[in-house]
């Protein structure tokens, strides 16, 4: 069955220091991989999305995710952490029918 | 841009009620989707449809139905609204394509006491 594991609930950086955070899935064949962000009240705005092509994707708000298959994973990073970056974020994977299954959620603060 | 609107940010109903939460989307998207959201156990599909007057359950339907009279308009509906049905609930929509994103509404936060 399909999943997505995040395995940091909480996550604190320093305004300035650079961000990982970590998504992995269990989909049998290509996925689709997505990461969303979701500001305090709000619905879920996309980050990015991998559908094919070179690994490494590029997104909004300077976020980029790289998809390594041989270890099921689409890890969302930042060089520079900005405040306005606090949040919590979603990682996806979609299926040929439409379907997304998300993550639980990672919430990251940021220290002034 | 697409724009998905849940017309209630916020309801408080009792038990026993019946709930009618609307979703409307703007860009003719085939698939709609009803998402429940609770602190750490992330998006949790209960219904979705990818056509008019389709619509399948998806992974926690019970409490909840859905309709879907026009393309543009998702309905959630509690039949009887209890108390562990409190939570936001969010919608969604997408085109049918490979990669097709979902694009969320804003949420609606229901408490039923």
């Amino acid at each position: 069955a399909q999943s997505v594991t995040q395995p940091d609930i909480h996550i604190t950086v320093s305004e300035g220091a650079s961000l990982e955070l970590r998504c992995n899935y269990s989909y049998g064949a290509t996925p689709y991989l997505f990461w969303y962000v979701q500001s305090p009240g709000q619905g879920l705005q996309l980050l990015l999305k991998y559908f094919s092509g070179d690994t490494l994707v590029q997104g909004i708000k300077g976020f980029e995710a790289e998809f390594k298959r041989s270890q099921s994973s689409f890890n969302l990073r930042k060089p520079s952490v900005h405040w306005s970056d606090a949040a919590e974020y979603f990682c996806a994977v979609g299926d040929n029918f439409n379907k997304f299954y998300f993550g639980s959620g990672t919430k990251l603060n940021v220290k002034p | 841009d697409v724009k998905v609107t849940q017309s209630s940010r916020y309801l408080v109903k009792r038990t026993g009620e019946k709930v009618f939460l609307e979703c409307v989307q703007d860009m003719d998207h085939e698939n709609m989707f009803w998402y429940r959201q609770d602190p750490g156990l992330g998006l949790r599909l209960i219904y979705f449809s990818y056509d008019v007057k389709m619509k399948e359950k998806g992974d926690i339907p019970e409490g909840y139905s859905v309709s879907r009279e026009k393309k543009e308009r998702f309905s959630l509906i509690l039949e009887s609204a209890s108390t562990n049905q409190t939570s936001m609930y969010l919608c969604a929509s997408s085109v049918t394509s490979a990669a097709g994103e979902l694009f969320f509404g804003e949420g609606s936060r229901l408490t039923v006491l």
